[in-house]
């Protein structure tokens, strides 16, 4: 299957920093990737769809303003958390949609652990 | 997206097969069935999906109900890395556009 990367791995900022988490479809061009959140033992909520050359679309309750997203290439989608507070601190997963044969396949990236102190 | 149920947890001898239930009643005629598996810490993984047929790869077989109200994977050989998360998901292709449910912890005991 297709490779998507994630990075950092993890990362540990102080509360009011903000902090940047890169997402690499690695060997496809993806025109659309998703932002997930994971908060322990829960499941993976959908925070965002990534748009190249558009702007993301949020799902509802998610804040824009706080979780930025910019899609500038066909394969790197970036997720800003700004401001970061220890209620942000959790597991962010992105996905890239691949398209083949009139199939769209959705590959994950191995997750970001932000930890806000 | 159509909503699925899962049961929340799973035991599975090492060896044996894996079957893992999932209704999905409310299935819409172009939603595909999927199944993804997370295990701790990393991010999803998928395994396999279908539309109406039976399908099988080198991971593992989707059976899906005549109706499409249900479906199952089954892991024939479950291995202690088959130890995860796994989740049935219904969408329909051309969004690509996954809603996480609460999936099924499965465990593989020796």
């Amino acid at each position: 299957g297709a490779v998507v990367s994630q990075h950092p791995s993890r990362v540990i900022c102080k509360s009011g920093t903000s902090v940047k988490i890169e997402c690499r479809s690695l060997d496809f061009q993806a025109t659309t990737m998703f932002w997930y959140r994971q908060f322990p033992k829960q499941s993976l909520m959908l925070m965002a769809t990534s748009n190249e050359g558009s702007k993301a679309t949020y799902e509802q309750g998610v804040e824009k303003d706080k979780f930025l997203i910019n899609h500038a290439s066909l394969t790197l989608s970036t997720l800003t958390v700004t401001s970061a507070h220890p209620e942000d601190s959790s597991f962010y997963i992105c996905s890239a949609l691949q398209t083949s044969e009139g199939h769209n396949e959705q590959f994950f990236g191995p997750g970001t652990r932000l930890t806000v102190l | 997206d159509a909503k699925t149920t899962q049961p929340p947890s799973m035991d599975c001898a090492e060896g044996r097969a894996a079957n893992l239930p999932c209704n999905h009643s409310t299935i819409s005629g172009n939603e595909y069935v999927y199944w993804y598996r997370q295990i701790h810490s990393q991010g999803p993984q998928y395994i396999i999906h279908g539309l109406k047929n039976n399908e099988t790869n080198e991971m593992a077989s989707l059976i899906i109900t005549e109706d499409r109200k249900s479906s199952t994977l089954i892991l024939p050989h479950a291995t202690l890395r088959d130890t995860a998360v796994y989740y049935c998901i219904v969408r329909v292709s051309i969004t690509g556009k996954s809603t996480f449910g609460d999936g099924t912890t499965l465990t593989v005991k020796p």
